[in-house]
């Protein structure tokens, strides 16, 4: 069965500091890997994807993630954080293209202090 | 651009009565899918259809609520004899089925409270 492990519920970084969101998944196949960031009173919005190629994959609003399969990993990462960037950020794992059913960690809530 | 729109965004009934969300999806897409989610957690997997038909049903997914999506476009699910449990925000998805890597668009989610 797949899974996903977020091991960081809350995170708090200052803001222009680093940031990096821990992700480790399970899943038979080859893996198609997301990241979904959700603010308070919004819907989910997909942040990057990962499938092949690259294991460095560019995001919007600055984030990155990179896939290692030998660390069944793929986390999160922005050099510079903004106040903007607090919310709830979730890790996900599918099948077929994106098109089945997605299996979501816990999330980790990120706050950023002044 | 018309993104996933859900009706309504929040719900309060009573333990015991029915009750039914819609979810509107992006107008080309022939995927939809139905998401719970409870606070502190990330969203779990109810159902998703491709067109009309009903592809796959979690096993979350009691006897008390059902899917539809009749003519392939808007879907409704319906929770019946309602329970404090069913207390959660459920969430609508959609995608284009396509032989590359897609994503699934979320609505902003009915919130339902059960009293």
């Amino acid at each position: 069965a797949q899974s996903v492990t977020q091991p960081d519920i809350h995170i708090t970084v200052s803001e222009g500091a680093s940031l990096e969101l821990r992700c480790n998944y399970s899943y038979g196949a080859t893996p198609y890997l997301f990241w979904y960031v959700q603010s308070p009173g919004q819907g989910l919005q997909l942040l990057l994807k990962y499938f092949s190629g690259d294991t460095l994959v560019q995001g919007i609003k600055g984030f990155e993630a990179e896939f290692k399969r030998s660390q069944s990993s793929f986390n999160l990462r922005k050099p510079s954080v903004h106040w903007s960037d607090a919310a709830e950020y979730f890790c996900a794992v599918g099948g077929d293209f994106g098109n089945e059913k997605l299996t979501f960690g816990t999330g980790t809530r990120l706050t950023i202090i002044p | 651009d018309t993104g996933v729109s859900q009706d309504p965004r929040h719900k309060i009934t009573k333990r015991g009565q029915n009750v039914t969300f819609r979810c509107d999806p992006i107008s080309e897409h022939n995927r939809l899918y139905w998401y719970r989610q409870t606070l502190g957690q990330g969203p779990e997997f109810l159902t998703y259809f491709q067109n009309e038909a009903q592809l796959e049903k979690s096993r979350l997914l009691s006897d008390r609520f059902s899917a539809e999506r009749p003519k392939g476009s808007f879907s409704t699910l319906e929770i019946q004899r309602t329970e404090q449990g069913d207390s959660a925000m459920y969430l609508c998805a959609s995608s284009l089925v396509s032989p590359a890597l897609n994503e699934q668009f979320f609505g902003p989610g009915t919130r339902l409270t059960v009293l």
